[in-house]
């Protein structure tokens, strides 16, 4: 079975520019979550779709950052313009519908874009 | 206080030894909780989760206390190759799944 697939793995960029990146979740995960992972601390998480609806994105900065679920499968998330501080690896995620009540379902990763700006 | 929050450590044992991290979480109303790990430079991947009762997978052990509101995960008879970071997660009935920063451990020989 494939994985998340993400790319890129690496991007450098200068601040104040912009910078895109594109997540494709595992097939048939309707669930599908951007985190920010700063060296030394855990993921946290920027945005959560269910299908291509929103269903938390109240930790995204959204003066700079902006993330789209069209069509409910691929993804993309952009910061623009870009800060020092958002030097980080963009993890995305996905997983089956967890429903209240139902069975836990486990979080699958991608390898994630390291993401330096200088 | 954080809404999960972890010793990062690290904890440095020997090989052979048996280690125990807690990880306390402030939201009483959570549902789910797991267990992370991160290898160095890696996405994290599911260890185990967590259940009410407890749960055991060969030499790690998992254990939910809602009472104090925290998790522990036990590791017996330690392996180099269990050097890694072990996050936890906690997940609020609002299905916003919250990670720890992560507990570090190093194995030497």
């Amino acid at each position: 079975e494939a994985g998340v697939a993400q790319s890129p793995r690496y991007k450098i960029i200068e601040k104040r520019q912009s910078v895109a990146f594109w997540c494709n979740p595992i097939s048939g995960h309707a669930t599908l979550y951007w985190y920010q992972q700063i060296l030394g601390q855990g993921p946290k998480l920027l945005i959560q779709f269910q299908n291509n609806g929103v269903v938390d994105d109240s930790q995204l900065p959204k003066d700079r950052f902006s993330a789209e679920r069209l069509k409910g499968v691929d993804s993309t998330l952009k910061i623009q313009p870009a800060k020092l501080e958002d030097s980080a690896v963009y993890l995305c995620a996905s997983s089956l519908v967890w429903e209240i009540g139902g069975m836990n379902t486990e979080a699958f990763f991608g390898q994630g874009t390291r993401l330096t700006v200088v | 206080r954080k809404e999960v929050e972890q010793d990062p450590g690290p904890f440095n044992v020997p090989e052979g030894a048996t280690v125990a991290f807690n990880c306390t979480y402030s939201n009483s109303a959570s549902q789910s909780f797991f267990w992370y790990r991160q290898d160095c430079r890696k996405e994290p991947k599911l260890l185990m989760s967590v259940y009410s009762s407890g749960n055991e997978d060969g030499r790690f052990t998992a254990q939910l206390n809602r009472a104090s509101q925290y998790i522990s995960l036990l590791i017996r008879d330690s392996k180099l190759s269990d050097s890694a970071t072990y996050l936890c997660v906690v997940r609020p009935i609002s299905y916003i799944p919250t990670f720890g920063r992560g507990t570090s451990l190093i194995v030497h020989p």
